[in-house]
Parts: structure tokens; sequence; C-alpha cells
């Protein structure tokens, strides 16, 4: 089946700085990307869809310029947490859709991160 | 909007009893549904699903039939194991590319 990896699996920063989160598709080329954050105990929540190539959607209630996500090409979207705080400690995880099936969202092993 | 609605947690069984996970919806058109199942420390992994009406989706032994009437989506294993111990989402989604929306997730944890 379809992979999707995240890097770096667990990062921990200090308030004030910026922090980068890859997700990438390995075997597939993935046309659109999501990004979901997840609270301890919850469920996810969609931050945003992007589109290789064209900016991303947000979500109602999420802060663009805080959240920036990047997906420059069919295998790689980037989410980069800017001036993070403690508040914004969460599990990160994205998903992949795109070729050869289209039907199914394959999801990343999810990135923990804690802010200091 | 599309809601999902499942029951809430933790749920513990013991070993080879019976399970079943309520899982409700609220959708305009016609959903694919879906069981997502994340262990420990992991990422979802797609458990199964149903596309349509009276479709059962069924893998590793748990069963789930979409049941357009009751708009329900119940996920059932006859007999756990311990290795079945983790949170499972009960999850819909409209159109191929359209976003996925989540229940809030049941734990379960299985005894010995």
């Amino acid at each position: 089946g379809a992979v999707v990896s995240q890097h770096p699996s667990r990062v921990i920063c200090k308030s004030g700085t910026s922090v980068k989160i890859e997700c990438r598709s390995l075997d597939f080329q993935a046309t659109t990307m999501f990004w979901y954050r997840q609270f301890p105990k919850q469920s996810l929540m969609l931050m945003a869809t992007s589109n290789e190539g064209s900016k991303a959607t947000y979500e109602q209630g999420v802060e663009k310029d805080k959240f920036l996500i990047n997906h420059a090409s069919l295998t790689l979207s980037t989410l980069t947490v800017t001036s993070a705080h403690p508040e914004d400690s969460s599990f990160y995880i994205c998903s992949a859709l795109g070729a050869p099936s289209y039907n199914e969202q394959f999801f990343g092993p999810g990135t923990r991160l804690t802010v200091l | 909007g599309n809601s999902v609605t499942q029951m809430e947690g933790p749920v513990t069984l013991s070993e080879e009893a019976f399970l079943t996970i309520n899982c409700t919806y609220t959708a305009t058109g016609y959903p694919s549904l879906f069981w997502y199942v994340q262990y420990p420390g992991e990422g979802l992994q797609l458990l199964l699903k149903a596309t349509k009406a009276d479709d059962k989706g069924s893998n590793k032994g748990f069963e789930a039939t979409y049941r357009k009437e009751t708009t329900s989506f119940h996920l059932e294993k006859g007999s756990v194991q311990v290795s079945d111990s983790a949170v499972y989402f009960c999850a819909l989604r409209e159109g191929s590319a359209s976003k996925i929306i989540f229940g809030s997730g049941t734990r379960l944890s299985i005894r010995p």
C-alpha cells in the first residue's frame, strides 16, 4: 500500500521559535495533502487542505499566518508552525491523496510537537 | 453540516469478548464511511470502509455495515484480542477528494 512519512516524529522547541514538519508520499504522487491536528484523547481536526502548486485552503479558525503550508512538489508538503507557543503543542498528522488510487487518503505516522 | 457521533470510551473488555462500537452520522448526500484505528504512538490506519448503503466493510475480524435507514456504521468484532487495544475512529467523506470528518474516537482496552 501507499506509504506516507513524516519528519520529525517528535520535536521539542522553545516558545517563540518556528518548527517545520515534513510530509512525504514515498511511492505515489500526492496531488492533495491534508494537515490535521489531534489534541490528547481527542479526534483529528482538519487544519488545511493543500493541492500541489497552489495555496492551501484553511479551515475556519485556523490562522494561516501561524501555520504555513507549502506543497511545492507532488511528494512533499511542509507545515511550519511560526512563533510557536505552548498551546501549539499537539500531535500533527498529514494525509495524502493521489495516483493511482484517488479514493483513499493515506495517513502519516504523525509528529508530536512540544513547545516549552 | 456533516458530522459523526460515536460512543464515548473508554471501553474495557476481556479477551474473546464481543465488541460493538456505535457510530451514527449526519450527511447531506451519500457519504463513504470509514473506520480507522490508531495504535499507541502511531498514526491512523484504515481498518475498513463502505461506500454505499448496505455495503459491509470487513478486515481483521472487524465488520461494519452501512445502514442508510438508521444512518449508522457500527463496528463489531466477535472475539477481541489484546492486540486490538487502540483508539477507533468512525469517519465519513463525501466525494473522493473531500475532507474526512472524524468522530471523537473510542479508546478500547482489552484485558488478557
